[in-house]
């Protein structure tokens, strides 16, 4: 699986977008990107993933960029809840999930959402 | 989508002791998953826990040390052996998505203390 980098920490206000970056230069072209959160005391949380397209959920955005290489997570209106750990995950897939195919879990990026 | 139960939540325990933690899933899987979260780091993956075969360990975590049991498609144990201190984290199960969710699912953690 294609490693990603992530700065360590972001603060964002609440209330505002978040947009968090993800550079994963090595991808392949079978390697989906997903989006994990972790919420302090608990367990991880999936928030999405994508291809090459633009995703879009009730929770989040997913910004992919053409050549593929990075991506950013948006959480278009921040709340204090969303401060949690997120982590951006690239791994082979065909869009579901697979038996078998595991996680891999990088430093990912410590969210601060403040008043 | 899948829900886990996971237990114990935390527990305190002497070194040389051995921990069990248990991970109850409301729906069959065929793959389960065994994380470990040291104090202030990210996800780190012990094994892969498939029914009716021996676990797949990762490199670093060996069968001695957390031998696991997968008696049936929802539930699987792992044990944590001959405790010492540098055991102290938190220990995760994890299930695939099942279809009609996208995303793993992960328990709430057993957070362990050795002493």
């Amino acid at each position: 699986d294609a490693k990603t980098t992530q700065p360590p920490s972001m603060d964002c206000a609440e209330g505002r977008a978040a947009n968090l970056p993800c550079n994963h230069s090595t991808i392949s072209g079978n390697e989906y990107v997903y989006w994990y959160r972790q919420i302090h005391s608990q367990g991880p949380q999936y928030i999405i993933h994508g291809l090459k397209n633009n995703e879009t959920n009730e929770m989040a955005s997913l910004i992919i960029t053409e050549d593929r290489k990075s991506s950013t997570l948006i959480l278009p209106h921040a709340t204090l809840r969303d401060t949690a750990v997120y982590y951006c995950i690239v791994r082979v897939g065909d869009g579901r999930e697979t038996s078998g195919s595991r996680l891999t879990f990088g430093e990912g990026t410590q969210l601060t959402v403040n008043p | 989508s899948a829900v886990i139960s996971q237990k114990p939540s935390r527990d305190i325990c002497q070194r040389g002791t051995s921990l069990t933690i248990q991970c109850q899933v409301d729906s069959q899987v065929t793959m389960m998953f065994w994380y470990r979260q040291q104090p202030g780091q990210s996800l780190t993956l012990i094994a892969t826990a498939n029914q009716g075969s021996e676990a797949t360990y990762e490199s670093g975590f060996v069968i001695d040390k957390f031998p696991i049991s997968r008696p049936n498609l929802t539930f699987s144990t792992l044990t944590v052996s001959n405790m010492s201190p540098e055991d102290s984290s938190i220990y995760l199960c994890s299930v695939e998505g099942d279809g009609s969710k996208w995303g793993y699912t992960f328990g709430s953690g057993t957070r362990l203390t050795v002493v």
